[in-house]
């Protein structure tokens, strides 16, 4: 059973930066990796989608790579800012179970000024 | 720019009542989605549908029902409330596997309180 991780829970930094946000998988056998953002008491907004067959995807400050081999993906954001606070999704679409989605748990980002 | 909508944001319902929450969308997505989503558990898949009239149960499907009578269209039915069934609910949609598995889309999420 695919199960998705993301490391650490919640995590603070000073304005400017650089956020690194983890997502580690433990089935390789993924379609791609999705990197959400989500603010409170909203929904999820898309921000990188990777394919399996890529091994990055950039968009602006944000970078997401993908290590299938070793069931990781990383988000950078490059000099974060305030209005990055928010909670990060990670979530892996499974070649199983007709491509169902498995979300990890989040990492909740604060920036301060 | 694509829209998933949810129609209620906010809901109070009593325990026992038969709750509708309606989710459309406007990209002509073939496949459409109902998660909740709660504190330390994530996102839970409850049902999906992969056309017109057709679906299948997620991965929690247990008090839930749901329809789909127009592409555009996939409500979520709670048959009888109960209080384990507070939680946000999030709707959400994407293109057919045959274009290519794409990005998913979601709504704003239904908060529903069941007292």
């Amino acid at each position: 059973k695919q199960e998705v991780t993301q490391i650490p829970a919640a995590l603070s930094v000073p304005e400017g930066e650089n956020l690194v946000l983890n997502c580690s998988f433990t089935d390789s056998a993924i379609y791609n990796l999705q990197w959400f953002r989500q603010d409170p008491g909203k929904g999820l907004t898309s921000l990188l989608l990777i394919q399996s067959s890529q091994r990055e995807q950039t968009s602006g400050r944000l970078n997401a790579s993908l290590d299938k081999s070793s069931g990781r993906s990383t988000l950078y954001i490059a000099a974060s800012q305030p209005g990055d606070s928010a909670t990060y999704l990670c979530a892996v679409r499974r070649t199983d179970s007709w491509g169902k989605l498995q979300f990890g748990a989040g990492t909740q980002v604060v920036v301060t000024p | 720019d694509v829209k998933v909508t949810q129609s209620s944001r906010y809901l109070v319902k009593r325990t026992g009542e038969k709750v509708f929450l309606e989710c459309v969308q406007d990209m002509d997505h073939e496949n459409m989605f109902w998660y909740r989503q709660d504190p330390g558990l994530g996102l839970r898949l409850i049902y999906f549908s992969y056309d017109v009239k057709m679906k299948e149960k997620g991965d929690i499907p247990e008090g839930y029902s749901v329809s789909r009578e127009k592409k555009e269209r996939f409500s979520l039915i709670l048959e009888s409330a109960s209080t384990n069934q507070t939680s946000m609910y999030l709707c959400a949609s994407t293109a057919s596997p045959g274009q290519g598995w794409n990005t998913i889309y979601f709504g704003e999420g239904s908060w529903l309180t069941v007292v």
